[in-house]
């Protein structure tokens, strides 16, 4: 089957800390990789995404490498903002029809 | 830009009152979906609907319904709430052909709080 598995939150980081959020997934075929930002009283907004092995997906400073043979595509940002404090959801799709999510990462990022 | 909208951002009904969550997106979708998110469980489909008057079971579509009479719109309704439907409802479409490309476009959420 299909699913997603994310890193446990909460995670607090200093402001210019580096940031790693790892996502790991299992599926069958070759799924589309996504990484979702849901900010505080907002609905999720896509970050970044990649389609095929070795595809990187970068968007606001925020990076994510496909890697087939470690099933993972996990979030990187070299320098963190207060800016960037939300929650942060890996996703999954094979058929474009229907996406899985994991249970979110929630980021507080402290000046 | 496509846009979903909610109808509500909040609300607050009481346990076995008749609710009504409306979403209209503006891009000719034919892919609609409902999630609700609860602390510590993520996103969980409740229903989706790949077409007018088409819909199918997510995975906890036990106490809702949905309705869709036109491709721009998905009602999620809740037939007698209860206080463990209180919640974040949030609403998302797509084109099916393009999904594993462009992701899927959410509205913004509605808090229900049922008293």
């Amino acid at each position: 089957g299909n699913s997603v598995t994310q890193m446990e939150g909460p995670v607090t980081l200093s402001e210019e800390a580096f940031l790693t959020i790892n996502c790991t997934y299992t599926a069958t075929g070759y799924p589309s990789l996504f990484w979702y930002v849901q900010y505080p009283g907002e609905g999720l907004q896509l970050l970044l995404k990649a389609t095929k092995a070795d595809d990187k997906g970068s968007n606001k400073g925020f990076e994510a490498t496909y890697r087939k043979e470690t099933t993972s595509f996990h979030l990187e940002k070299g320098s963190v903002q207060v800016s960037d404090s939300a929650v942060y959801f890996c996703a999954l799709t094979n058929t474009g029809n229907q996406f899985y999510f994991g249970t979110g990462t929630s980021l507080t990022v402290i000046p | 830009d496509v846009k979903v909208t909610q109808s509500s951002r909040y609300l607050v009904k009481r346990t076995g009152e008749k609710v009504f969550l409306e979403c209209v997106q503006d891009m000719d979708h034919e892919n609609m979906f409902w999630y609700r998110q609860d602390p510590g469980l993520g996103l969980r489909l409740i229903y989706f609907s790949y077409d007018v008057k088409m819909k199918e079971k997510g995975d906890i579509p036990e106490g809702y319904s949905v309705s869709r009479e036109k491709k721009e719109r998905f009602s999620l309704i809740l037939e007698s709430a209860s206080t463990n439907q209180t919640s974040m409802y949030l609403c998302a479409s797509s084109y099916p052909q393009a999904s594993d490309r462009y992701g899927y476009t959410f509205g913004s959420g509605t808090r229900l709080t049922v008293v």
